[in-house]
């Protein structure tokens, strides 16, 4: 069974850094590609980032272009994302998603970051 | 960035009912499309990919279409768990992006 555990989620001042994770299982991770999906509180859906199965192919957003990288350690079968300068626009639910030709089919639960004063 | 217009941003139907979902792209995307559902409180579930092929274990009664720029995702006769708010998503270039949502909601 495919399952993606989120972790990492906090409140955190404006300007601060924050690390999220994301351990994988039930499948061959470096077999596919990953992303980060976020979900403002009562908003859709807004695709963050994504990395290529060998982690040589990454992509952004723009509005988190330079603040925000993402990794990944296939031999942990775990997905990062370094979020930096966070904003309080950065408030969101982040799912990890597994990525198949850049089609999401599995979703982790979530983690909840929130950035505030 | 391409951008992803879904129409209508609501509808209300009943069960039994037919629903179409439109979404257009701001520039060709082949069929580089997908579909997902996401109810209150859960995570996003994939319906449809490559613009109309069904993901494993989805209900026939759920189809899509189209190629180029627009898109259409039908719901053939309405279930009551089928309440739920729909998003199309690109997938041929990065940065990916997600059309507004269309909540379907009891008439």
């Amino acid at each position: 069974e495919v399952q993606l555990v989120e972790s990492g989620g906090s409140v955190v001042r404006p300007g601060r850094s924050l690390r999220l994770s994301c351990a994988a299982s039930g499948f061959t991770f470096d077999d596919y590609g990953m992303s980060w999906v976020r979900q403002a509180p009562g908003k859709g859906l807004e695709w963050v980032s994504g990395i290529s199965g060998n982690g040589h192919i990454t992509g952004y957003v723009d509005s988190v272009k330079g603040r925000f990288t993402v990794s990944r350690d296939n031999a942990k079968s775990s997905l990062y994302l370094q979020m930096d300068s966070l904003r309080v626009e950065d408030t969101a639910l982040y799912y990890c998603a597994r990525s198949l030709s850049f089609y999401h089919d599995h979703w982790g639960q979530g983690t909840l970051v929130t950035v505030s004063s | 960035d391409i951008q992803m217009t879904q129409s209508p941003a609501s509808v209300s139907a009943s069960v039994g009912d037919r629903v179409t979902i439109t979404c257009r792209a701001s520039q060709s995307i082949s069929s580089w499309l997908a579909w997902y559902q996401q109810k209150p409180g859960k995570v996003p579930n994939l319906l449809i990919y490559a613009a109309s092929t069904l993901q494993s274990g989805v209900p026939p009664r759920f189809s899509g279409s189209g190629s180029g720029t627009d898109f259409t995702l039908t719901i053939s006769s309405l279930e009551p768990e089928d309440f739920a708010t729909y998003y199309c998503q690109q997938a041929i270039s990065f940065p990916l992006t997600f059309g507004g949502g269309t909540k379907v909601e009891i008439k």
